[in-house]
């Protein structure tokens, strides 16, 4: 069966600190990969998505990610954190080959020290 | 744009009671819609996946009698959770798709107390 991993569960940086959030998942075919972030009282908002082409992936508000496909992961970095950044974030594959669900990992909780 | 609504945002009530929730894609017409279930500090869990005119997929686990879900329209699945249970409550999200490979965009959620 299809899982994702999450390693870190909270983190704690300060502003200006790099970020790196660790992703693996567990499937043997062709995936869609995303991230989504969860800021406080707020719905899920895609960060970026992975679907082919360059495995290294920009998305919005600064966030990168890339897929290593040998790792099986998709791991979230920025540079650069701001306060703005603390939220709940939360990495989810897709087989294209089977319906159109997705698979949560457990999420990370990031704070950001002003 | 894709903007998914999801109402209401809160619902306390009482144990036997069954409560409604709506999720509507207000500028894009969903192919398909999820809703899932997220307990605190773990992950969402899908309980099942909607499509317009057709019976709902339920996930393993999940009872389709007592999470009752209706597709009516290409804007518009509900969730109904009969005769809700303390151990019913809990966060409750939907999500909509335009298409195939599509990312999913999230509602709000749904914050269900069952007293």
């Amino acid at each position: 069966a299809q899982s994702v991993s999450q390693h870190n569960h909270h983190v704690i940086l300060s502003e200006a600190a790099s970020l790196e959030l660790g992703c693996n998942y567990s499937y043997g075919g062709t995936v869609n990969l995303f991230w989504y972030v969860q800021y406080p009282g707020q719905h899920l908002q895609l960060l970026l998505k992975y679907f082919s082409g360059d495995p290294l992936v920009k998305g919005i508000k600064g966030f990168e990610a890339e897929f290593i496909k040998s790792k099986f992961s998709f791991n979230l970095r920025k540079p650069s954190v701001q306060w703005s950044d603390t939220a709940e974030y939360f990495c989810a594959v897709n087989a294209p080959s089977g319906t159109y669900k997705y698979i949560f990992g457990t999420g990370t909780r990031l704070k950001v020290l002003a | 744009g894709a903007v998914v609504s999801q109402h209401p945002s809160r619902v306390i009530c009482k144990s036997g009671t069954s409560v409604k929730i709506e999720c509507r894609s207000l500028d894009f017409q969903a192919t398909t819609m999820f809703w899932y279930r997220q307990f605190p500090k773990q992950s969402l869990m899908l309980m099942a996946t909607s499509n317009e005119g057709s019976k709902a997929t339920y996930e393993q686990g999940v009872e389709k009698d007592k999470f009752l879900i209706n597709h009516a329209s290409l804007t518009l699945s509900t969730l109904t959770v009969t005769s809700a249970h303390p151990e019913d409550s809990s966060f409750y999200i939907c999500s909509a798709i335009t298409g195939a490979g599509q990312p999913q965009h999230f509602g709000d959620g749904t914050r269900l107390s069952i007293l």
